[in-house]
């Protein structure tokens, strides 16, 4: 157990579905992470919130929408994804943006029909 | 960019040590991670070393860190099958919050 939770753990969806990805630390973190994990891949980033403000968004297309309500919560609302957006998304956080210790969730494996 | 450079795939017999290598390109890295990741979870932060060290050991695992030659090892002592993961080697620079990452090393365990 890392401090940080993920829910669902799978979500299956079609591609006119809405759906939202949870994330949850109990670590007391100020830096929260999305990565997406996809097959044969290096770890791409897509979004980083540091103390609730979105401070990196890497050129992700806007079918994925990030939230943070607070510092312990991000969430992930997607809609109208394609096939190649079947991955593990991972969620990670560390004590603030400068810190280096990332911790990881276990990830959503999401698949898109 | 920074770039993160692992060998994809490791194989080794149960009893024996596991040397799990990494290659970087920024020489202003300051820190150097090895996460693993079990199948089906997340990363789990194994160790991590800082620029001006040239070794780390915890238990099994020792860091080796060649900073002339950018280069980071992981070596796994007695190697279990519950070692069996991929292993994963990220560094950052003290001017970025954002690890590079490699594309993981699938180390595979076997009787």
């Amino acid at each position: 157990e890392t401090g940080v939770t993920q829910t669902p753990r799978h979500l299956v969806m079609g591609m006119t579905n809405k759906k939202s990805l949870k994330c949850e630390q109990h670590l007391g973190h100020n830096a929260m992470y999305w990565y997406k994990q996809s097959a044969k891949k290096p770890l791409e980033l897509m979004f980083v919130y540091n103390f609730k403000e979105q401070t990196e968004n890497n050129s992700v297309p806007s079918r994925f929408s990030p939230e943070c309500p607070n510092s312990s919560h991000l969430f992930l609302h997607l809609h109208t994804l394609q096939p190649e957006d079947s991955a593990l998304y991972l969620c990670a956080s560390s004590q603030d943006r400068s810190t280096d210790t990332q911790y990881f969730g276990p990830g959503t494996r999401l698949t898109v029909l | 960019g920074e770039d993160v450079e692992q060998s994809l795939f490791l194989s080794v017999r149960e009893g024996d040590s596991s040397v799990i290598n990494c290659t970087y390109t920024d020489s202003s890295s300051t820190y150097l991670y090895w996460y693993k990741q079990e199948p089906g979870a997340g990363l789990q932060l194994l160790t991590y070393i800082f620029s001006n060290m040239d070794m780390k050991q915890d238990q099994r695992l020792t860091v080796l860190l060649n900073k002339k030659d950018k280069h980071l090892s992981l070596r796994i002592a007695d190697t279990q099958t519950g070692d069996s993961a991929i292993y994963f080697c990220a560094s950052r620079s003290g001017g970025s919050y954002i690890p590079t990452f490699g594309r993981g090393t699938s180390l595979i365990v076997h009787p």
